[in-house]
């Protein structure tokens, strides 16, 4: 059972435009989410965070927000350049039921392809 | 060992001392991360390493913060001169090739 999910696998837009990367969460608990970014060959690199108390991050171009309610988040990029190319991870964190395990669980990813 | 250990589990120290905090990740993990996170708050990333190479430490708030992995398991975490806002839990998970993460139990550090 996924309890992220990142349902597109792809998306591609323009230089310029925006990007919006979305994901869905199944699992109330979690109380941290995080975007990572990824390049072919490269490990994963931190891009955003916020905390289940807030509803929206920024920071540069980039935006994180959050509604709880419908348990999702997304990722605005503004404006895309080709340089953010890149594979985009959504990670959702929280405690186990008795409070001794915190986990991050990962979405499979989105390949975002901007074109020049 | 079964699980990521981290260690000490409490630290308290006085302002301007410097602590090291280790971090034994699951033996067959490549990726180790550090966090710190504040009471009632998500971990905030500091830093991570693929092995022994460290990709990114976009997350560490100053200099005096730093870390180490040598030989691609254990690691340390450092902070000079420590200051009262540092106080935190500090947590470190490692990861398989894969999509989760399993944190340790974390070390908790007050700063007098």
């Amino acid at each position: 059972d996924q309890q992220v999910k990142q349902n597109s696998p792809s998306l591609s837009v323009q230089e310029g435009r925006i990007s919006i990367l979305n994901c869905d969460y199944t699992n109330s608990m979690f109380d941290y989410f995080l975007w990572y970014k990824k390049y072919p060959a490269e490990g994963p690199t931190f891009l955003i965070s916020i905390s289940s108390i807030k509803d929206k991050n920024e920071d540069g171009r980039f935006t994180v927000f959050l509604n709880k309610s419908a348990k999702h988040l997304s990722l605005h990029i503004v404006p895309s350049q080709p340089g953010d190319s890149a594979v985009y991870f959504c990670a959702a964190g929280g405690w186990n039921s008795g409070g001794s395990n915190y986990k991050l669980t990962f979405g499979k990813g989105t390949l975002l392809t901007v074109n020049p | 060992g079964a699980g990521v250990s981290q260690s000490p589990r409490y630290k308290v120290t006085k302002r301007g001392q410097d602590v090291t905090l280790r971090c034994d990740p699951i033996s067959s993990h490549a990726t180790l991360y550090w966090y710190q996170q504040a009471l009632g708050q998500g971990p905030e990333f500091l830093t991570y390493f693929n092995y022994e190479a460290q990709p990114d430490k976009s997350g560490l708030p100053s200099d005096r913060f730093s870390a180490e992995r040598p030989e691609g398991s254990i690691s340390t975490l450092t902070i000079q001169r420590t200051e009262q806002r540092d106080s935190a839990m500090y947590r470190c998970a490692s990861s398989p090739e894969g999509n989760e993460q399993f944190f340790g139990p974390g070390t908790r550090l007050t700063v007098l």
